[in-house]
């Protein structure tokens, strides 16, 4: 069973950094590409980046291009979103995916990301 | 950037059924999955490459894609199925979803 568990979120304020994680197991990690989405409560799922299985590429949505780093580490199966130059607008919960075009995302519980002063 | 487009709420009565499109330019060339979320929760897959269902997901469940657009149908809705849902497509190495559909079974 794939488990996706999210760590780090919290309150931050705007032109913070933030880091959050995501612990995965129950498959093989490091032969899938992850992904990061986001949801402001109330509102609808935005992709915000992309990550191959080897981590050597990136691909993100222009919101979040040039402030936020997403890697791997595929010796303990984890993911890091490394956010620099938070805004108010990016306040929204965030959930790590396991992408297995053509098969569909699953899903982390998704953790809660506030920036406000 | 490519694009989806859902309306953003269909009803139907309990029993019938509730069919939700997403549209999207030449669409039926690539692979539609459909998402059902409830308050409060992760979204969870109910349909995949178009038509298929994960293990656990009811029969009711179904969808097609042709031309420029996607559909997720429900058959004998029920009031556990109310919930928004969302298309997904992928295009480009980006993950691309429609703007959701809440469902009101009433």
């Amino acid at each position: 069973e794939v488990r996706l568990l999210e760590s780090g979120g919290g309150l931050v304020q705007p032109g913070g950094s933030l880091r959050v994680s995501c612990e995965a197991s129950g498959f093989t990690f490091r032969n899938f590409v992850m992904t990061w989405v986001r949801q402001v409560p109330g509102k609808g799922l935005e992709w915000i980046s992309g990550i191959s299985g080897s981590g050597e590429t990136t691909y993100y949505a222009d919101s979040v291009k040039g402030r936020f780093t997403f890697s791997r580490d595929n010796s303990k199966n984890i993911l890091f979103l490394q956010m620099n130059s938070l805004r108010v607008e990016d306040t929204a919960i965030y959930y790590c995916a396991k992408d297995s075009d053509p098969y569909g995302l699953s899903w982390g519980q998704g953790i809660m990301v506030t920036v406000s002063s | 950037s490519y694009e989806l487009t859902q309306p953003p709420s269909v009803s139907v009565s309990p029993g019938q059924t509730a069919t939700i499109t997403c549209s999207g330019d030449k669409l039926g060339d690539k692979y539609v999955c459909w998402y059902q979320q409830r308050p409060g929760h992760s979204p969870v897959l109910v349909i995949y490459q178009d038509n298929k269902r994960p293990s656990g997901i009811p029969e009711r469940f179904s969808g097609s894609n042709s031309g420029n657009t996607a559909t997720l149908i429900i058959s004998g809705t029920q009031a556990m199925d109310e919930a928004d849902y969302y298309c997904q497509t992928w295009d480009s190495n980006t993950v691309v979803f429609g703007g959701g559909t809440k469902l009101t079974v009433l």
